[in-house]
């Protein structure tokens, strides 16, 4: 079975445009996280999805947006990009979201903002 | 505030027993991850746990203790593939995903 896919793997924008990541979770897992990793540091949680409601938000500006799709898939957008959001984004799946499930990784995005 | 601390960097011997220590203060509790990061690559899942003790997996083994806010993770029989970034991770809110992760520990395996 594929594990959590994202695309694209590598992106390079310029500040002011706007971006769309793309993730796929494990088959059967309803549950979509969306962290972002600056080098160097842990992964920072952005969005919670299940069964298409947003269950969770961290601390990130109006211009991080998500959404889920009716097949599991998510995407994550990001506003008037900043030099700052350049980062790793990692997608993560779990079955249910719940609060004990364990969750898994795709191999991430690296956005590169110039 | 929430907050998780571990050390930056370790630095360990091929065959030779090592120990990550975090230790967390975060709103609410619902379980402790443990995760392996290779530069470039995303974090794998080792080991949970929501109870006190510890949890024997192979050649990793993690303990928790929720009164002291302290977790940490024992890799034994170390090889140089376990050349990487360990994460600890708190799941902070009940019933969904809050997960806070620390900066990670840098752990080099020296021959």
């Amino acid at each position: 079975d594929a594990g959590v896919t994202q695309s694209p793997t590598h992106l390079i924008k310029t500040r002011g445009q706007q971006v769309t990541l793309r993730c796929s979770p494990i088959s059967g897992h309803k549950s979509v996280s969306w962290y972002q990793q600056v080098l160097g540091q842990g992964p920072q949680f952005i969005f919670q999805y299940y069964e298409k409601e947003e269950r969770g938000r961290g601390n990130f500006p109006d211009r991080f947006s998500a959404r889920q799709f009716p097949n599991y898939s998510s995407e994550l957008n990001v506003n008037a990009l900043l030099l700052g959001d350049s980062a790793l984004y990692l997608c993560a799946s779990s079955a249910r979201g719940g609060s004990q499930e364990t969750q898994y990784f795709g191999p991430g995005t690296r956005l590169l903002v110039l | 505030g929430q907050n998780i601390d571990q050390p930056t960097e370790m630095t360990a011997t091929e065959g030779a027993i090592v120990q990550i220590n975090c230790t967390y203060q975060t709103s609410g509790f619902n379980g402790l991850f443990w995760y392996q990061q290779h530069a470039g690559e995303a974090p794998t899942f080792l080991s949970y746990n929501v109870l006190d003790g510890l949890e024997e997996k192979g050649r990793f083994s993690s303990f928790l203790s929720r009164s002291k806010g302290y977790s940490y993770l024992l890799l034994k029989e170390l090889q140089m593939k376990d050349s990487a970034s360990y994460l600890c991770a708190v799941r902070a809110s009940r019933g969904g995903f809050k997960t806070i992760f620390g900066a990670g520990t840098r752990l080099f395996v020296k021959a």
